[in-house]
């Protein structure tokens, strides 16, 4: 079936240096990708919406320059957190989709964000 | 009040036990309706999809009350390993394609 992968697993930076996370799907192509975050004990937060060869959609609340999201081919999409903070640390996890509304959309593995 | 509301669990039952999860959403414009299984530390995994005629797969059983605007989750003879948190999902097309998580409910089955 189809696989999307994430590539750190996990990443422990200092404060105020930046991380990228690659989300790639491995066997199909995303024409959307979606970031999202979560805090312990919570649920998923849809950060951005990222759309190949057009600007991201963010939602209300996260700032977009300072989660600089590309996707800039059919398989990979990639987050930028810039100037890191301790508050950032979370679990970050990008899920794709082939077509609109598909039944399955598939999650990569996830990125654990320690920032210290 | 979320767009997706789940029970706030933890659900605590012995092995064996029948288990069921609600879940309400406020938008009439979903259409889309799935169960997510979510272990700790874990990326969420589609557990089932919910359709308004009832699906069932093996011990799960999910139902859609379009009208009511629920979705339900049964789990019959609950295993040690079902322990894990259900999300309950949504899909919308207004203003852009969205997936809508609900908090999860959190199952701790125990022997």
């Amino acid at each position: 079936g189809a696989v999307v992968s994430q590539h750190p697993s996990r990443v422990i930076c200092k404060s105020g240096t930046s991380v990228k996370i690659e989300c790639r799907s491995l066997d199909f192509q995303a024409t959307t990708m979606f970031w999202y975050r979560q805090f312990p004990k919570k649920s998923l937060m849809l950060m951005a919406t990222s759309n190949e060869g057009s600007k991201a959609t963010y939602e209300q609340g996260v700032e977009k320059d300072k989660f600089l999201i590309n996707h800039a081919s059919l398989t990979l999409s990639t987050l930028t957190v810039t100037s890191a903070h301790p508050e950032d640390s979370s679990f970050y996890i990008c899920s794709a989709d082939g077509t609109p509304l598909q039944e399955t959309q598939y999650f990569g593995p996830g990125t654990r964000l320690l920032v210290l | 009040r979320k767009e997706v509301e789940q029970d706030p669990g933890p659900f605590n039952v012995p092995e064996g036990a029948t288990v069921a999860f609600n879940c309400t959403y406020s938008n009439s414009a979903s259409q889309s309706f799935f169960w997510y299984r979510q272990d700790c530390r874990k990326e969420p995994k589609l557990l089932m999809s919910v359709y308004s005629s009832g699906n069932e797969d093996g011990r799960f059983t999910a139902q859609l009350n379009r009208a009511s605007q629920y979705i339900s989750l049964l789990i019959r003879d609950s295993k040690l390993s079902d322990s894990a948190t259900y999300l309950c999902v949504v899909k919308r097309n207004t203003g852009g394609f969205k997936t809508i998580f609900g908090a999860g409910t959190r199952l701790f089955v125990k022997a």
